[in-house]
């Protein structure tokens, strides 16, 4: 069971702004921890999205960005893509004893 | 340009321990704030991390296998070795290895191997 807790799906039609959210707590990303988000297409190996809560990796495009506000992080995509469709990963530090590096419950992003 | 490729076998059976080896390419593991970790994901289930093993020497396990895991380095041969214990079925999993990277308090990982698939059964 991960501390970290994603929706289990969202979808969208292409064009539209999707949402996801990662819920956390004080122990993690409350306590100050930067979050992460990877992206894995099926039977491919994941892919950093962002990094530091905000940051992009050369590559990625500005159609995905990242926040965090208080013990939840979001991961927005706009403009969504047909390739876009895929599980989305958040990812942060626990200080407490359920898993030092944890990963989100994974979240399954379809374009409509 | 940094690789990593995991290798190992790709079944054992249960009880049995599995020793998992990442050969990567590209990077130091000597250099500040880099290190190397190991991820795994039962099939249909999310990411789970295992270990990791830092710049400095340093090796952090995830406390629920913490018993069961250990992680080395061969510098000579720019690899890093997870070794797991007693193995069960419920182990099964595609296990990745990653170059990983210190941001503000927390590492991630940027940089993933193709996953190597490993079932456990008799």
């Amino acid at each position: 069971q991960s501390v970290l807790t994603q929706p289990p799906s969202v979808s969208g039609a292409p064009g539209q702004r999707v949402t996801i959210s990662c819920t956390g707590s004080s122990s993690n990303i409350g306590a100050g921890y930067d979050v992460h988000w990877y992206q894995e297409v099926p039977g491919t190996a994941p892919k950093l999205l962002i990094y530091g809560n905000n940051n992009r990796p050369s590559g990625v495009p500005d159609r995905f960005s990242g926040s965090k506000s208080g013990t939840s992080a979001s991961l927005a995509i706009t403009g969504l893509q047909a390739d876009d469709e895929a599980d989305y990963y958040c990812q942060s530090y626990d200080n407490s004893l359920s898993g030092l590096y944890v990963f989100g419950t994974g979240t399954k992003v379809t374009v409509l | 340009q940094i690789t990593l490729k995991e290798s190992g076998p790709t079944l054992v059976k249960p009880t049995q321990t599995l020793t998992l080896t990442c050969t990567f390419s590209g990077f130091s593991l000597s250099t500040s704030g880099v290190a190397v970790g190991w991820i795994r994901q039962p099939p249909g289930k999310a990411l789970e991390w295992l270990a990791l093993f830092y710049w400095d020497d340093d090796k952090r396990y995830s406390p629920s296998l913490k018993s069961r895991l250990t992680i080395t380095k061969d510098t000579s041969k720019n690899q890093v070795v997870l070794t797991m214990t007693n193995m069960d079925p419920v182990d099964t999993a595609t296990y990745y290895c990653a170059h990983s990277r210190y941001s503000t308090k927390s590492y991630y990982f940027d940089y993933w191997g193709q996953g190597t698939l490993v079932t456990v059964s008799s």
